[in-house]
């Protein structure tokens, strides 16, 4: 299947800085990613959809202006956490698809730690 | 909307035996239906999907699923379970008809799935 390499795995950063996470399609043009969070054994929960030279779709309750994302290139989505707060610790995960797929594949997901 | 519920927390199951987990969905036109496995603090990993056609799908690593129209169920199986499937799977639906132009999957809960030696 088709690879979505994530950086970082882990990050800890303390209050009140930002934090960005990338999210790469290796093999394959991603036309549409989107950004998850996931709570303790707890199910994927959306925060948003980009496409390519779009800007991001962000679920109900999402802040926008919190959750930064840039789909810059067919490859390449970021997301960055802007003033973070211990509340934004969580395991963030890509998933991207590319044009005319059926499946979307997964990145290894960011545990954020907020001290 | 769509919605996808997976009535189980956890299963557990030793070794050898056969490993069912149940999914079953809600969609206002056809779906897309996913099984994804994802391991302590990993992302998930694809593991098969139902499109169209037979209704029998098989995936990754000897798992397989039976799209079930009448029941509105897609149950993931195995037919003898390694302790190395030890995992949490997560069933997923994309609802062509839903008018979502993104192609956005509605998750399960998940089902955390033990294999004892």
């Amino acid at each position: 299947g088709a690879v979505v390499s994530q950086h970082p795995s882990r990050v800890i950063c303390k209050s009140g800085t930002s934090v960005k996470i990338e999210c790469r399609s290796l093999d394959f043009q991603a036309t549409t990613m989107f950004w998850y969070r996931q709570f303790p054994k707890q199910s994927l929960m959306l925060m948003a959809t980009s496409n390519e030279g779009s800007k991001a779709t962000y679920e109900q309750g999402v802040e926008k202006d919190k959750f930064l994302i840039n789909h810059a290139s067919l490859t390449l989505s970021t997301l960055t956490v802007t003033s973070a707060h211990p509340e934004d610790s969580s395991f963030y995960i890509c998933s991207a698809r590319g044009r005319g797929g059926t499946e979307a594949f997964f990145g290894q997901g960011t545990r954020l730690t907020v001290v | 909307a769509q919605s996808v519920a997976q009535p189980e927390d956890q299963v557990n199951v030793a070794e050898g035996n056969p490993l069912t987990v149940k999914c079953t969905y809600s969609v206002s036109g056809n779906p897309y239906l996913f099984w994804y496995v994802q391991y302590p603090n990993r992302g998930l990993q694809f593991l098969l999907k139902y499109i169209t056609g037979d209704n029998l799908v098989k995936g990754s690593y000897g798992f397989e699923a039976e799209f079930n129209k009448s029941q509105t169920s897609f149950h993931l199986k195995k037919p003898s379970a390694l302790v190395s499937d030890s995992a949490l799977y997560f069933c997923a639906v994309r609802d062509l008809a839903g008018g979502d132009s993104w192609g956005k999957l509605q998750f399960g809960a998940g089902t955390q799935v033990v294999v004892t030696p």
